[in-house]
């Protein structure tokens, strides 16, 4: 069972456009994480929100956690192919350490 | 430092039999997880030990089994194969900081094929 939904699904863009990504649960969750996964490799993490409204930026990746806390969003500007990859949101879920609950993903694919 | 590594990378087994894998946390992390990720879907936890003990299991039936070893290192164990055990399996390790920062850290995975 996901608990995180995570929209859209699949993605396909040109290069140069931009792009916004959707995590979002009906649970509130004390930190929110954001993973990005190559084919063959393992989630990388990319960032972790923590307070309700923070707004994080990582070169041309905006990340943002909803003022509730059961929501966030990934916002790529100007997108490149080596954006291409799976995004998965995740959360540690309150004090249970080492045990992520993931999305399923949003599949991004940026054409030259 | 070496990251996460886990062996071996493919495994291809048949219905019925049995599977070990393996991972290496890095150099000084004491808390694995392991994680299964069946295609087009989101990553989902199967075990978490820490210091060699189980601190919390997912959903998935008594065919799958763990532990963990005093060099932190640890082994997933998949009885009984079903063609559903069909997957990339994920291993994670942590330093265990806190309940809001913990950063785990994943391994390439292992992907297993039951045929």
């Amino acid at each position: 069972t996901q608990l995180l939904e995570q929209s859209p699904q699949f993605l396909s863009i040109q290069e140069g456009e931009n792009l916004t990504v959707y995590c979002n649960s009906s649970s509130v969750f004390s930190s929110l994480q954001w993973y990005r996964q190559e084919p063959g490799e393992g989630p990388v993490l990319l960032v972790t929100v923590v307070t309700g409204g923070e707004v994080k930026k990582l070169k041309r990746l905006t990340f943002q956690f909803g003022d509730a806390r059961k929501d966030s969003s990934l916002h790529i500007t100007a997108a490149q192919p080596g954006d291409t990859g799976l995004y998965l949101c995740a959360s540690l879920r309150g004090s249970t350490l080492g045990r992520l609950y993931f999305g399923r993903g949003t599949q991004l694919t940026v054409w030259p | 430092d070496a990251g996460v590594t886990q062996s071996p990378t493919h495994l291809i087994k048949t219905r019925g039999q049995h599977v070990t894998l393996r991972c290496s946390p890095i150099s000084g992390h004491k808390s694995v997880s392991w994680y299964q990720q069946v295609l087009g879907q989101g990553p989902q936890f199967i075990f978490q030990y820490y210091e060699k003990e189980e601190r919390g299991r997912g959903n998935f039936p008594d065919r799958f089994s763990a532990r963990q070893f005093p060099n932190y290192s640890s082994e997933l164990n998949v009885n009984a194969l079903l063609l559903g055990d069909s997957a990339l399996y994920l291993c994670a390790s942590s330093l265990v900081r806190g309940p809001r920062t913990d950063t785990q850290y994943f391994g390439p995975g292992t992907r297993l094929t039951v045929l």
